[in-house]
């Protein structure tokens, strides 16, 4: 089945420092969502991809989908304690039917 | 700030008992999603409703019973389980279950079951 990969599973930095994570799918994907989850919180969406290479960017956040839409990548530009959390990416296949969740991230940030 | 309520937030029950989790959404979502978030697991899908109808069961064991009476009300009745489905149980909701140009799913809170 469809199967989709996050790394890291966890990354330590120092404030101030950049932060990737990465997200592949053994399968094209139709579109791919980010997702935060604050510590002892829920998952909150961050941003719908959908177009092949499409790149967006919200603040310090900057959201890459692949050209194949098999990859994707979250990219936050010096980063805050604020920014500490979850990171999920969920795929959802070409039929168009259930999100696939990734692993998650784990961001801690230390001042 | 969120469209989607849980009750209760934080369940302990033994093996032996029944209990019942409730999700309800404010948004007029079509589709409801129960999911199950363990350390080891996150972020598991159990089940699925759109319009009140079942679409998908991911291989949940049967102690597991969802209920959907419509479509802003999801139900997950438990029954005789086990210590390791102890767990963040999170409700989510979206428009649609298919397709949709910004289908993103809204989560409750959650449920932090401990089973004893």
């Amino acid at each position: 089945g469809q199967q989709v990969m996050q790394i890291p599973q966890y990354q330590h930095v120092q404030e101030g420092e950049d932060f990737t994570t990465y997200c592949n799918s053994s399968t094209t994907l139709s579109n791919i969502q980010w997702y935060k989850q604050r510590p002892g919180g829920h998952p909150v969406f961050l941003i719908q991809l959908v177009k092949s290479g499409e790149v967006k960017k919200q603040k310090r956040l900057t959201f890459q989908f692949g050209e194949a839409k098999k990859n994707s990548s979250l990219h936050i530009t010096a980063t805050q304690t604020t920014d500490v959390g979850t990171y999920f990416c969920a795929g959802r296949n070409q039929a168009g039917t259930a999100l696939i969740f990734g692993k998650g991230t784990t961001l801690s940030v230390s001042s | 700030e969120t469209g989607v309520t849980q009750t209760p937030r934080h369940l302990v029950m033994g093996m032996t008992n029944k209990k019942s989790l409730k999700c309800e959404q404010h948004l007029g979502h079509n589709a409801m999603y129960w999911y199950k978030q363990s350390a080891k697991k996150p972020l598991e899908l159990m089940f699925v409703y759109s319009l009140e109808e079942r679409v998908e069961n991911n291989s949940v064991p049967s102690r597991f019973s969802p209920e959907c009476p419509n479509s802003s009300h999801l139900f997950l009745h438990l029954h005789t389980l086990q210590p390791e489905d102890s767990a963040l149980y999170l409700c989510a909701s979206s428009q649609d279950w298919v397709g949709g140009s910004s289908n993103e799913q809204f989560f409750g809170p959650g449920t932090r079951l401990t089973v004893l």
